[in-house]
């Protein structure tokens, strides 16, 4: 069965780097997309960016270029994200979420929390 | 703010059918597929519509989709206890993924 497993929550002081990891099982990992969707305390959903696990290619939103790094290792079927920079809007929990083919998320992680916190 | 625009609540007793809106613009919902996701307390999204107005296995016949123009909505008939929970939609713009703001369902 498809699974999405996450590492687990980080604190980091405003400035820092936190890099979060989303093991992937159960379907070939080359295969779908991987995407990175935040979401703050009592909001709502917003995209980060996706990877392709088989290029290696991203894509991010808006606000999160220059600033965030995704990358995959596919002998581990394992992708991660990297943030830099960190204030304190990035407080969230960051899911990863596998896109199926023509669109929309089927699977995701259970969530990180990062906290950023002086 | 959100790029998608939802109702922030919905209620309705067990048994009703209620509906949550989700509006757009030509570029994102008049261009592409909406899909919607159910997000109980603590836990990751789940998509309970696909493609406007599919239901992905093992997701009730009691949720369904539909969209005209540049909105959509998801219809939940027969409502139950468990359907509390939020609700977004989302679609794909051309260059990234976007959300609605999310619509908290109580079930009265």
């Amino acid at each position: 069965q498809v699974d999405l497993v996450q590492s687990g929550g980080e604190v980091a002081k405003p400035g820092a780097s936190v890099k979060v990891s989303c093991k992937a099982s159960g379907y070939t990992f080359t295969s779908f997309f991987l995407n990175w969707v935040r979401q703050a305390p009592g909001q709502g959903l917003e995209w980060v960016g996706w990877i392709n696990p088989n290029s290696g290619s991203t894509q991010f939103g808006q606000k999160f270029q220059g600033r965030v790094t995704l990358t995959r290792d596919t002998a581990i079927n394992t992708v991660y994200m990297e943030v830099t920079s960190l204030t304190s809007d990035d407080t969230a929990v960051y899911f990863c979420a596998r896109e199926i083919n023509g669109g929309g998320f089927d699977f995701w992680g259970q969530g990180t929390q990062v906290t950023v916190s002086s | 703010q959100a790029v998608l625009t939802q109702p922030p609540s919905a209620s309705g007793t067990p048994g009703q059918t209620i509906s949550i809106s989700c509006s757009g613009t030509s570029s994102t919902v008049g261009s592409n597929y909406v899909y919607w996701y159910q997000q109980l307390p603590g836990t990751a999204p789940k998509v309970v519509i696909h493609r406007n107005n599919q239901r992905p296995s093992g997701v009730p016949d009691r949720f369904s989709g539909s969209k005209s123009g540049t909105s959509a909505a998801l219809a939940i008939s027969g409502l139950r206890s468990e359907d509390a929970a939020d609700y977004y939609c989302a679609t794909w713009d051309g260059n990234r993924w976007v959300f609605g703001g999310g619509t908290k369902v109580t079930v009265l």
